[in-house]
């Protein structure tokens, strides 16, 4: 089956314009993950979407980032006024559930690399 | 809070040697732990887990084992192949994100 997509690949924008990501999850995930890979660094929570539940959003950096989700599928991250720091690769992960069963994998996407000029 | 630290890289082995990429973590609870594998070009994959203290998780013949008395998880592979250069890391899980680890960079010359 499919697995987790997101687009665009890559995306170079100049500094101070408004970006917007995608991410299409594998079907029936009801749990959706971004993350921030900066250039030899690991991964940095953003934010987590569970199925109808208000979004977990204590990793977003500042106030210029926001994602939504609409319901259990296609999530958008946005990011507004963009700076040369935001460069990054920006992941996407969807897993069937994240409940007290803790153990559940993550699937992640390709990535979206975004370049600040 | 949690964490997860694990061996800087990177790391460069020629083939059939024998890897060990140390990860250790920090949890007040009882976490479940990961090791993904990123190649180059793609996204990160999934290699390996744990859900309990003591359980070995293997896969591709790399193996860790989940020692909560020294809070560690190091991956072992005992003849690295040319196709394992990658970017491997650590990872916790600690709900409702993950943890991860640096990334340690393994590079496998003929």
């Amino acid at each position: 089956g499919a697995g987790v997509s997101q687009s665009p690949s890559n995306k170079v924008t100049e500094k101070g314009k408004d970006v917007e990501l995608r991410c299409d999850p594998i079907s029936g995930h009801t749990a959706l993950y971004w993350y921030r890979q900066r250039l030899g660094q690991g991964l940095e929570f953003l934010i987590y979407f569970q199925g109808n539940s208000a979004p977990d959003k204590s990793g977003l950096p500042s106030d210029r980032f926001s994602a939504e989700r609409t319901g259990e599928s296609v999530s958008t991250l946005t990011i507004q006024r963009t700076q040369q720091e935001d460069s990054a690769v920006y992941l996407c992960a969807s897993s069937r559930h994240m409940g007290t069963a803790n153990s559940y994998e993550q699937y992640f996407g390709p990535g979206t690399r975004l370049t600040v000029t | 809070g949690d964490s997860v630290t694990q061996m800087e890289g990177p790391v460069t082995l020629s083939e059939e040697a024998f890897l060990t990429i140390n990860c250790t973590y920090t949890a007040t609870g009882y976490p479940s732990l990961f090791w993904y594998v990123q190649y180059p070009g793609e996204g990160l994959q999934l290699l390996l887990k744990a859900t309990k203290a003591d359980d070995k998780g293997s896969n591709k013949g790399f193996e860790a084992t989940y020692r909560k008395e020294t809070t560690s998880f190091h991956l072992e592979k005992g003849s690295v192949q040319v196709s394992d250069s990658a970017v491997y890391f650590c990872a916790l899980s600690d709900p409702p994100d993950m943890r991860f680890g640096a990334g340690t960079r393994l590079t496998v010359k003929p």
